[in-house]
């Protein structure tokens, strides 16, 4: 049972380039979350999904977009990368939406130069 | 004023203490309130769930809620060098979504 599992780990991207953060989870959830995490500034969600076909923004949704593939995928694709997107990305999953017991997959390292 | 506010510490306590990491919300309509632990490096984990005012208590984790005061806290007891973490409150604002503070950095000296 692997939980949420996140790929890549790590990511350098150049200003302007694009790239898709993938999610998938095996615990059969209904809901589905992406956050971003900075240093100070604790844990900010991007975007979620209450359940398959449906998502909705969260707080700083600007510059992303995702994708609910199906009940288990969800990705988070950044179209033209800035320097400002630099951050740690954290998929998180949890069995209703109302956020209750979130567990979050091992996270992706991205550095926008 | 942030919807959830921690002081972000750093916070030290000697081994065997208790440690004590406060949280304060700003929506006095939330009815649900997550500690997580976050290790340096790695993914938020769950440690303690609470909904209702008082206290619960799991091992050496006690969670309080005083929704008056719009207030909720974390004690550590017996606190172990592995305690040593960030941690993390959030509050589930409206229907959907989990609003966390920025986090308290904990460390447990030998």
């Amino acid at each position: 049972n692997a939980g949420v599992t996140q790929t890549p780990k790590f990511q350098v991207l150049k200003t302007g380039q694009s790239m898709t953060l993938q999610c998938a989870q095996d615990m059969n959830h209904n809901s589905m979350y992406w956050y971003r995490q900075d240093p100070g500034m604790g844990l900010r969600l991007i975007y979620y999904s209450a359940s398959e076909g449906t998502t909705d923004k969260g707080e700083v949704p600007n510059g992303y977009n995702v994708s609910r593939l199906n009940k288990r995928e969800f990705s988070l694709r950044l179209e033209s990368a800035a320097p400002s997107q630099t951050s740690v990305y954290f998929c998180a999953s949890s069995e209703a939406s109302g956020g209750y017991e979130q567990y979050f997959g091992p996270g992706t390292r991205l550095t926008v130069t | 004023q942030k919807e959830v506010e921690q002081n972000s510490g750093p916070l030290s306590v000697p081994e065997g203490a208790i440690a004590s990491l406060n949280c304060t919300y700003s929506d006095r309509g939330s009815q649900s309130f997550f500690w997580y632990r976050q290790y340096s490096g790695k993914s938020p984990e769950l440690i303690m769930f609470i909904y209702s005012n008082g206290d619960k208590e799991d091992g050496r984790f006690t969670a309080q809620l005083n929704k008056a005061s719009q207030y909720v806290s974390l004690l550590i007891r017996d606190s172990q060098p592995s305690d040593s973490a960030t941690y993390l409150c959030a509050v589930i604002q409206g229907a959907q979504k989990l609003v966390f503070g920025q986090g308290t950095r904990l460390t447990i000296n030998p």
